[in-house]
């Protein structure tokens, strides 16, 4: 079983439609990150939240809200979903007092916004 | 200049070779480096941290120039299976850590 677990694998949407893309852990971890990923840009980090009742913006967050529910749980919602949203999204996870600031990732979202 | 910059590639090679990828790093108080390795459309996934001293994990060496503001890695005895992109992934320093991530070397091990 994933460690970290992303829902939906895959989704296609319109401009303009809501969507959450969720994310669960079983590690553990205090330490949540939502990425995207877009060929010739990288990895650019759009929030993070370092425990529950934490919540910060990263380099590209406009457009992007989240939502930490519980330690295991950090989803990231497009209030209005644009195409240039379209990207590979991923969750991931660290816990600095063990395992340092390795990042272990869920197996990404396709998102595609028409 | 961006601040983690690497070689996109990519670097076809045959099974066997040794093959060495740089990444050089703009932040001279940049804390911590890594080298990640993500196959295509999948997640990546931490394949060695980067010590100041170099070290080594079977047939990856990774190295560290301060001086120079770059880190390398070394694949020896290349397999078909150390086809894939190469991340390099540089912490700065601070409370938050932030990782910088290169856009990726990509290499092709062929038969």
């Amino acid at each position: 079983d994933a460690d970290v677990t992303q829902t939906p694998r895959n989704r296609i949407t319109k401009t303009g439609k809501r969507i959450m893309l969720e994310c669960s852990q079983t590690k553990g971890h205090d330490r949540m990150y939502w990425y995207r990923q877009d060929p010739g840009l990288g990895l650019r980090l759009i929030y993070y939240s370092f425990d529950v009742k934490d919540i910060n913006k990263g380099e590209i967050s406009d457009g992007y809200s989240v939502s930490r529910q519980a330690q295991a749980k950090f989803s990231l919602s497009l209030e209005s979903a644009i195409p240039n949203q379209t990207a590979l999204y991923f969750c991931a996870t660290s816990d600095p007092g063990r395992t340092g600031e390795k990042l272990f990732f869920g197996s990404g979202t396709q998102l595609s916004v028409l | 200049r961006k601040e983690v910059e690497q070689d996109p590639g990519p670097f076809n090679v045959p099974e066997g070779a040794t093959v060495a990828f740089n990444c050089t790093y703009s932040n001279s108080a940049s804390q911590s480096f890594f080298w990640y390795r993500q196959d295509c459309r999948k997640e990546p996934k931490l394949l060695m941290s980067v010590y100041s001293s170099g070290n080594e994990d079977g047939r990856f060496t990774a190295q560290l120039n301060r001086a120079s503001q770059y880190i390398s890695l070394l694949i020896r005895d290349s397999k078909l299976s150390d086809s894939a992109t190469y991340l390099c992934v540089v912490s700065n320093a601070g409370n938050n850590r932030k990782l910088i991530w290169g856009l990726g070397t990509s290499l092709a091990v062929n038969p």
